[in-house]
């Protein structure tokens, strides 16, 4: 079926360990993005790639990072976890920046 | 100001209601508009995109004020499955990326 995949789907994770969210697309989008979303607050943009080799900065990027090595995968990584950081996490894809996004089931990240 | 805001709710109401919320964006230059819905603990899904003149999908009704910088949904009819967080949903203008407002909540009682 075609769509958009994370893994893992939950984890619990301790304090300053390093942990890798993969997010797959299959659909041959350009553009992928990252969100956290946090009770009260929505979904903020965390990274996001209008392109295979190129990626951005969104509103809260701190702490996280991204590569695009190719089109269909997007993995977040956290280098040393936080608290703050227990978040849900949403990929998401589009065709190209600006249009309707389909968004991967979500990441449910606690740190402890 | 946040670029995009709505009224969290909760909007209660009964079944066979209708209910109308709206949304307002900061920067008057916004390209595109739309409404996902958000189910409890589930992913984000695209409910309708929002066009200049209005456009309306079954029983959902989206209206865009340009001049009031705001978009609207309205749904008539409701039904218990309409029950979910509705995400308004803006792209800035000469900006790649989607911006999300908090949502607003809708609960439909039998």
């Amino acid at each position: 079926i075609a769509g958009i995949t994370q893994a893992p789907t939950s984890q619990i994770l301790a304090a300053g360990r390093r942990m890798t969210l993969r997010c797959t697309q299959d659909m041959r989008h350009n553009a992928m993005y990252w969100y956290r979303q946090d009770l009260g607050l929505g979904l903020r943009l965390i990274h996001y790639s209008n392109t295979a080799g190129t990626t951005g900065k969104g509103e809260v990027p701190d702490g996280y990072s991204v590569s695009r090595a190719n089109t269909d995968d997007f993995p977040l990584t956290l280098a040393s976890a936080v608290p703050s950081q227990t978040s849900v996490y949403f990929c998401a894809s589009s065709d190209q920046g600006g249009t309707e996004a389909f968004f991967g089931q979500g990441t449910r990240l606690t740190v402890v | 100001r946040k670029e995009v805001e709505q009224d969290p709710g909760p909007f209660n109401v009964p079944e066979g209601a209708t209910v109308a919320f709206n949304c307002t964006y900061s920067n008057s230059a916004s390209q595109s508009f739309f409404w996902y819905r958000q189910d409890c603990r589930k992913e984000p899904k695209l409910l309708m995109s929002v066009y200049s003149s209005g456009n309306e999908d079954g029983r959902f009704t989206a209206q865009l004020n340009r001049a009031s910088q705001y978009i609207s949904l309205l749904i008539r009819d409701s039904k218990l499955s309409d029950s979910a967080t509705y995400l308004c949903v803006v792209n800035p203008p000469h900006d790649y990326k989607l911006s999300f407002g908090a949502g607003t909540t809708v609960t439909v009682r039998a």
